[in-house]
């Protein structure tokens, strides 16, 4: 199977700075890479993803970046704002029907 | 669209006994899983159905699911052990792994 780390475990911001995840993962068949956001008590939510053939996405505040070759890809928040606060997990697939959660990066942004 | 839904929200229960927990979807989505999530360990799959009808990989010990049709995803757990106290979160997508996953608001359970 897959390993999957997140770093760091915890992040705090200033409101209004640059947030950075980063997910290792070990199987070079992996191929797609997503990340999902969970608010406190709340289901977690897909934000963005990336498929193999793409080095880099972004959507308004927030990207994703794909090293395949060094086997991570990372999430990019910037200008944070309060309710980005939440825990974000990557989940990258490497197949057979498996989405392999890291166990998580809770941020915090500090108004 | 309701979306996922899941039955009961919490629930408690002793060792040994059994329980179903519901997973409903209206997206006519082919591909369903259940997870569970407990504190530092992210989300872990327990099992999943890519279409009605089948059965796609080995059930681990102390869970029995069934897809009779598209819309729900019952997981049962037969004789609950404390090891099996978690959040279960039950998940659909448009027909496969690599769809956004929608996931319902989760099961909290807990085995005395």
């Amino acid at each position: 199977g897959e390993n999957v780390e997140q770093h760091p475990s915890t992040l705090s911001v200033q409101e209004g700075d640059s947030a950075v995840i980063k997910c290792t993962y070990s199987d070079s068949a992996s191929n797609y890479f997503p990340w999902y956001k969970q608010e406190l008590g709340k289901r977690p939510q897909l934000i963005i993803d990336i498929r193999s053939n793409v080095g880099e996405k972004k959507d308004q505040r927030i990207a994703v970046t794909l090293n395949k070759t060094a086997k991570h890809f990372s999430l990019h928040i910037t200008e944070t704002q309060p309710e980005d606060s939440a825990v974000y997990f990557c989940a990258p697939f490497p197949g057979a029907n498996n989405l392999f959660f890291g166990t998580g990066t809770r941020l915090t942004v500090i108004p | 669209n309701a979306g996922v839904t899941q039955t009961p929200k919490f629930h408690i229960l002793k060792t040994g006994q059994s329980m179903t927990l519901q997973c409903a979807q209206d997206m006519n989505h082919g591909y369903m899983s259940w997870y569970r999530q407990d504190p530092g360990m992210g989300l872990r799959l327990i099992y999943y159905s890519a279409a009605a009808g089948t059965t796609d990989k080995e059930v681990p010990n102390g869970y029995n699911v069934s897809r009779l049709n598209t819309e729900d995803f019952p997981l049962r757990l037969v004789s609950a052990a404390p090891s099996q106290t978690s959040v279960y979160l039950c998940a659909s997508s448009y027909s496969n792994t690599t769809d956004t996953q929608y996931f319902g608001p989760g099961t909290r359970l807990t085995v005395l």
